[in-house]
C-alpha cells in the first residue's frame, strides 16, 4: 500500500469554522491531490500540487486553500466552513508527470458541517 | 470538454453471473488515460487497470476483463462469475492536461455494483 495518511479521519466542524484536513505521504511523490467524493459526483478535484509550494486549483476550488511547504505534506483548509463542504475528502499522490501513472488514495476524511 | 460518464448508477447480480460496467469518455485529447478504481464498502480507492490512447488492446486479469474501444470511446468493464467481495462502487476515470506540470484525472459518478449469494 501506498504511504499515504490522511488526519483526521473523521470531524464534525460548526458553519463559518476553519478546518485544515493534513495529508502525508512516505513515498517522496512530487504529485498530490485533494478530491472531495459525493453522492452522484463521483471524485472531484479540488487542488493539486506539482512540487513544494506549487499549488493550482481544480474543478471545485471555490472556498478551500491549499499549502504544501514539505514534500510530504499538503494541508486543504476551508477557510470558513459550509454545510455545502459536507463530504469525504481524499488524498492522492502520483509519481510522474506523464499521464500513465495512476493516482494512490488516502483512507479519506470524513468531515460533517452542521 | 472532458467527462467520463458512468450510465449505470446501480447494478445488482446474483454470485456467478457475469456483469459489465460501462464507462463513456469524452476528449478531445488524442493521448490520455482511463483507469478504473474499485471503492469496496471499507472506503478506500483501489487501482484496478490503467490503459492508454494507444493501446487498444482488451486485458484480462483472473475474473477481471476490459474492453477499450476508441471508435465508441468507452472502456468497459467485465466481471466473469462474480462473487460476493467483488460488491463495491466502480469509478472509470480519465487523465487529462491541466495546464502545465500535471494531469487532471476526471471520475465518472461510480457505478454501484451489489452481487447477492
Amino acid at each position: 500500500d501506498a504511504g499515504i495518511t490522511q488526519s483526521p479521519r473523521h470531524k464534525v466542524t460548526e458553519t463559518g469554522t476553519p478546518v485544515t484536513l493534513r495529508c502525508h505521504q512516505t513515498e517522496n511523490h512530487r504529485y498530490m491531490y485533494w478530491y472531495r467524493q459525493d453522492p452522484g459526483h463521483g471524485l472531484r478535484l479540488i487542488h493539486y500540487s506539482y512540487g513544494v509550494k506549487d499549488t493550482d486549483k481544480g474543478e471545485v476550488s471555490d472556498g478551500y486553500s491549499v499549502s504544501r511547504s514539505k514534500t510530504e505534506d499538503f494541508l486543504l483548509t476551508l477557510e470558513s466552513a459550509t454545510s455545502s463542504q459536507t463530504s469525504v475528502y481524499f488524498c492522492a499522490i502520483s509519481e510522474e508527470e506523464t499521464r500513465n501513472t495512476e493516482a494512490f488514495f488516502g483512507q479519506g476524511t470524513r468531515l460533517t458541517v452542521v | 470538454a472532458q467527462k467520463v460518464t458512468q450510465a449505470q448508477t446501480e447494478i445488482s447480480v446474483v454470485e456467478k453471473e457475469d456483469v459489465t460496467l460501462d464507462c463513456v469518455y469524452e476528449t478531445r485529447d488524442t493521448t490520455y488515460y482511463l483507469f478504473w478504481y474499485k471503492q469496496p464498502p471499507s472506503g478506500e480507492l483501489v487501482f484496478l487497470i490503467r490503459r492508454n490512447s494507444f493501446d487498444e488492446q482488451n486485458e484480462i486479469s483472473g475474473r477481471y476483463s476490459w474492453n477499450f474501444q476508441k471508435s465508441t470511446s468507452s472502456f468497459n468493464f467485465t466481471i466473469t462469475a462474480s462473487q460476493v467481495v467483488d460488491s463495491a462502487v466502480y469509478f472509470c476515470a480519465l487523465r487529462i492536461t491541466l495546464l502545465y506540470n500535471n494531469n487532471d484525472m476526471r471520475f465518472g459518478a461510480g457505478t454501484r455494483l451489489t452481487v447477492k449469494p
